[in-house]
This record gives structure tokens, sequence and C-alpha cells, in this order.
């Protein structure tokens, strides 16, 4: 069963315009989510994070949003970057383990 | 720059036959996690200690897997046997105490093709 989502497998974007990737999650206990982008052949690399008692946290151009209600948090890219082209994985944990569960993964395209 | 090391890169290998990969975690780390990429499934989690000692291994099918922190410098992932669906990239992540909150360290992953 799985306990993390990412039901979008690709989304293609124009540069300059906003990318947005979803990640739905089931389990209440989780409290603590990150986003990772992988390149080919690499291993996956640590993009940004957020607590559930936040709803919102900003790096650069990358804006995590989490809708604890719906279960449900959003990576916003404004604005995309061909460099951005990559594959990214939404993960989540309880603080009660170190463990992360990821999702399946979604594949940005971003055009020039 | 710091970074987690595994090798080998690429293993091809016979059904049947014993693999063993290897990871190096970065110095001072005390977890390591080890994940399977798979196209259907994401990233597996498989396995995971915490200062040497084995905290989860329930993603592992147990009769044919196992995982292994010899020392605090190298973890290890066998299969014995192999079999062609073990075929996926394997991928060990190490981190510190800031890990959870700043997201652990991944090697480049060992890709492992069962023929």
């Amino acid at each position: 069963d799985q306990q993390v989502k990412q039901n979008s497998p690709s989304l293609s974007v124009q540069e300059g315009r906003i990318s947005i990737l979803n990640c739905d999650y089931t389990n209440s206990m989780f409290d603590y989510f990150l986003w990772y982008k992988k390149y080919p052949a690499e291993g996956p690399t640590f993009l940004i994070s957020i607590s559930s008692i936040k709803d919102k946290n900003e790096d650069g151009r990358f804006t995590v949003f989490l809708n604890k209600s719906a279960k449900h948090l959003s990576l916003h890219i404004v604005p995309s970057q061909p460099g951005d082209s990559a594959v990214y994985f939404c993960a989540a944990s309880d603080s009660g383990t170190y463990k992360y569960i990821f999702g399946t993964g979604t594949r940005l395209k971003v055009l020039a | 720059d710091a970074r987690v090391t595994q090798t080998p890169r690429d293993k091809v290998t016979e059904m049947g036959q014993e693999v063993t990969m290897r990871c190096q975690p970065i110095l001072g780390h005390n977890t390591v996690f080890w994940y399977r990429q798979t196209m259907m499934q994401g990233l597996e989690l498989l396995a995971y200690f915490r200062n040497r000692a084995p905290l989860d291994d329930s993603g592992m099918p147990k009769d044919r897997f196992s995982a292994e922190m010899p020392d605090a410098t190298l973890a290890t992932l066998k299969i014995q046997p192999s079999e062609p669906r073990d075929s996926a990239v394997y991928f060990c992540a190490s981190g510190g105490v800031t890990g959870f909150h700043y997201g652990y360290t991944f090697g480049s992953g060992t890709r492992l093709t069962v023929v």
C-alpha cells in the first residue's frame, strides 16, 4: 500500500512559467516532509522541507505548501528553468522514526 | 565535499548468483539507509541503521536479502540468490543529527541487472 503518492508521472512546462508538483499521503502520523530532485545517473538531492506546524516554506524559486486536512503537499517552482528538468520525489516521515517514505516521483520537463 | 560512496556502480550478474553492494557513509553520519528505485514503486525503503544497529528491515525480502554494518564506515546489502526481479538501482543514504530536517545524503547508486 503506497503511503505517499505522486499521481502525475510526468509534467511539461514552458520556461519562465510555474511548475506545480503534487503529492498526497495517507498516514496521518506523518509530520515532516521533504522534496528531493534527481538527475539521471545521480542520487537524489535534497531540495526543501516542511514540518506539519507550518503550511508554507520558501527557498528562492521553490515553495512547498502543506494542507494537513487534505493530506496534500505541493511544490511550486517559479520561474521554471530548463535546469529544473529532473525527477522530483516527495517523502514523508513521522518524527518518531528516522525513516522517510518516498513517492513514485514526477518527471518534470521544462521546455526552452 | 563529503559524499556517500557506493560500489560497484554497475553490476550485471546471472540469476542465482550472490550480489554484494557496498556503501561508505559520510564520516560522522550515524543513520544509514538502503533504498531501491523501481519504475512502479519509486524509492522503496529496504532497511536502515542508526549507530550501526538495524532499526527496520521490513522492506526487504527476508529470504534472500540481508543488510549489515560491520563498522561505522561500511554498510553492505547482499542478495543471495539473485533473481531478475531484483534488477533495479540501489541507493544508500546517510545522515547526521540534522539529516532528518535537512535531508539525507544519497550516493550515486548501484545499478543491478540480473539476467
